[in-house]
């Protein structure tokens, strides 16, 4: 079954810093894919971004980036030069590549930014 | 980007009453959930929902629960009845890809559910 492990519950780093969450995976799939979503103070849910797991490079955008490290089944999300803005809860999720569409979530990582 | 729309935002009913909680996905997806959080904590899958179809449900997605999306209306979470432990956000999403796809998925605002 698939599982999806956030251990950090709550980070805090100074305003245009980086700051890197973990995440790791569980699965039997030999194709999954692998996502962030961030969370807002709202509620508002946002996919932020994906990584397939066949691809080996890491993907990026604009300010993100993940460090997928597939021996150690991780994905680990880097946000550089980080603003008030990003202050949120940042959810791990994963999806197997076949037979399901169903997504799991980790529990979150709470990041706050400070001025 | 695009939206998906939940209706209520929010809604109060006593225990053992029927809720039903409505959503409105994007317009050319495929794919449709529903999560359920409590406390701004951790996003559990209830079900997913495909041509007319349950796909996939938890253990979260009890008798009590069901799923319709007649004639390409809303996309509903029914509960009847409601318990206690039922109070939480409900969160709606919607996927483009139906299988083979990647799951990204895109979310509505929620809808939360205060059962007294």
């Amino acid at each position: 079954a698939q599982k999806v492990t956030q251990t950090q519950t709550s980070i805090s780093v100074m305003e245009k810093t980086t700051v890197t969450m973990d995440c790791v995976y569980e699965t039997r799939d030999s194709s999954y894919f692998l996502f962030w979503y961030k969370q807002t103070a709202s509620g508002e849910i946002v996919f932020l971004i994906r990584q397939d797991s066949y691809k080996k490079e890491n993907a990026t955008e604009g300010h993100y980036s993940l460090n997928f490290q597939k021996p150690k089944s991780s994905i680990g999300l880097i946000i550089t030069a980080t603003q008030i803005e990003d202050s949120a809860v940042y959810f791990c999720a994963m999806r197997e590549g076949s037979n399901t569409n169903k997504v799991v979530f980790g529990t979150g990582t709470r990041l706050q930014v400070l001025p | 980007g695009p939206k998906v729309l939940q209706i209520p935002s929010h809604q109060i009913i006593d225990m053992g009453q029927m809720v039903t909680l409505n959503c409105d996905p994007v317009s050319n997806h495929l794919y449709f959930y529903w999560y359920k959080q409590i406390l701004g904590q951790q996003m559990e899958f209830l079900v997913n929902f495909y041509n007319g179809k349950v796909m996939e449900k938890s253990k979260l997605f009890k008798d009590q629960f069901s799923v319709e999306r007649p004639d390409g209306s809303y996309f509903t979470l029914k509960i009847q009845p409601t318990a206690l432990e039922d109070s939480a956000v409900y969160f709606c999403a919607s996927s483009p890809y139906g299988r083979g796809g990647t799951g990204q998925l895109y979310f509505g605002e929620g809808s939360k559910l205060t059962v007294l």
